[in-house]
């Protein structure tokens, strides 16, 4: 099964508005990142936050991590039609090499 | 810097017959990936390189699934034969290998293959 859920699985708000996607895990971490998808597309990396690490931020983009709840946030602020796109969280951990577990991602539509 | 390349991008091909995907990874990245995303859900990972060894293909079917790295760069992925439930996005990905031996966190994907098994 995978590692991390997101929630909601979908999402729709007006252009200018901040999106907030969550992600919940099960196990223990070194680190979670964020990719989105556009249609059609491969994924492209958004921001890594390391364990030890509670909030982070690049551009529009603010991630934060709680270990003791196994959660962490993805907030958009001011989003653009340009930001719809499905959004994955996922959790890197060592196991005999570094692993990437994918959740199953939160679909976000930006209407203009 | 160009981007990983994979293809073909799209196939459609019936049950029982085979086919295969070709990825370059980003040229330095010693570490390559190969995932299946079905829809709706996230990829998951089937087989990982580190330059032409393999590191984890725990979750390869291997029954049908086969991949290679001869010379440690371009990688292809086989199935054969293919099921109706192998209809998937295949994406390839790569990233870099400290030389610590562990790769780096971030990791690059090319646009997939769309795979549709009839």
């Amino acid at each position: 099964s995978q590692q991390g859920e997101e929630d909601p699985q979908a999402l729709s708000i007006q252009e200018g508005e901040n999106a907030t996607m969550n992600c919940s895990y099960k196990t223990s971490i070194n680190n979670l990142q964020w990719y989105r998808q556009n249609s059609g597309r491969g994924l492209v990396h958004l921001i890594l936050i390391r364990s030890n690490e509670r909030e982070k931020h690049s551009g529009r983009l603010r991630v934060t991590l709680d270990t003791s709840k196994k959660s962490s946030s993805l907030l958009i602020t001011a989003s653009r039609a340009a930001d719809t796109a499905s959004y994955f969280c996922a959790t890197g951990w060592m196991d005999s090499s570094y692993k990437l577990i994918f959740g199953s991602g939160t679909r976000l539509l930006v209407r203009p | 810097e160009a981007g990983v390349a994979q293809s073909p991008r799209y196939k459609i091909i019936e049950k029982r017959q085979s086919v295969a995907f070709w990825c370059n990874p980003i040229s330095g990245h010693a570490t390559l990936y190969w995932y299946q995303q079905i829809l709706g859900q996230g990829p998951k990972l089937l087989i990982q390189f580190q330059n032409n060894g393999v590191v984890d293909d725990s979750q390869l079917p291997k029954d049908r699934f086969s991949a290679e790295r001869l010379k440690g760069v371009d990688s292809t992925l086989k199935i054969q034969p293919a099921k109706l439930e192998d209809s998937a996005v295949y994406l390839c990905a790569s990233s870099v290998l400290m030389t610590s031996g562990t790769s780096t966190d971030t990791q690059y994907f090319g646009p997939g293959t769309r795979l549709t098994v009839l």
